[in-house]
């Protein structure tokens, strides 16, 4: 299952939203009947960490101005108002299938 | 607290082998699939092998199956992943990372370990 991010970065002023757009080639409906699309965040010169799993579930301690939507093939991830702290590359996974795929990553930068 | 830790990485010729190894801590090893996650030089993130909390599953990329083999000991907490007949391609940071779900597979993958840095070069 091939994975496509749009934007491929995003320059945003602190305090503003963004929105990281991810598609799927094919649905990501599991036979269980969950999807299993996940986000991830990548800070510089860090490993990547779980923010969003299941399209919208957010993971323990990430902050509440995180949020995924989507369903299908087409997912968002979309940060309320933007902080210093989420400079990074962001990614979407996807594991209904193996073998398990990642988009090609959005850098999110401050204005 | 859970923690993950790769060794194994280095400066290898094309052709040759290395062997990746994770020790895990502050979880039960046993209920929880692992995968390797590596991520080339300046490069977005690409699912290598992946392996459930049983073993009864297991998975690889295209690009490295034939070559890689994955593999567990839980009586070690230990994660492992043994790659032959390296190419340049393989040049990477190697990531071991666990399952979020005890008991499941695939639900998604954290945490993540710092990485092991292979380079395969003559």
């Amino acid at each position: 299952i091939v994975m496509t991010q749009t934007p491929l970065s995003s320059l945003v002023t602190l305090g503003q939203p963004a929105s990281i757009s991810c598609r799927s080639s094919q649905s990501l409906v599991h036979s269980d009947g969950n999807t299993y699309l996940s986000w991830l965040q990548q800070r510089p010169g860090q490993p990547p960490r779980l923010l969003i799993y299941r399209i919208s579930n957010r993971f323990s301690g990430v902050p509440d101005r995180f949020s995924g939507s989507g369903a299908g093939t087409d997912f968002t991830l979309k940060i309320s108002r933007v902080e210093a702290e989420d400079v990074g590359v962001y990614y979407c996974m996807q594991s209904s299938q193996l073998p398990l795929t990642f988009g090609g990553g959005t850098k999110v930068e401050i204005k | 607290e859970v923690q993950l830790v790769e060794s194994g990485g280095g400066l290898v010729q094309p052709g040759r082998s290395l062997r990746l190894s994770c020790a895990a801590s502050g979880f039960t090893f046993d209920d929880y699939g692992m995968h390797w996650v590596r991520q080339a030089p300046g490069k977005g993130l690409e699912w290598v092998s992946g392996i459930s909390w049983n073993s009864r599953i297991i998975g690889y990329a295209d690009s490295v199956r034939g070559r890689f083999t994955i593999s567990r000991d839980s009586a070690k907490n230990s994660l492992y992943l043994q790659m032959n007949s390296l190419r340049a391609e393989d040049t990477a940071l190697y990531y071991c990372v666990r399952d979020v779900t005890n008991g499941g597979w695939c639900t998604a993958l954290d945490p993540w370990g710092q990485g092991t840095l292979v380079t395969v070069s003559s």
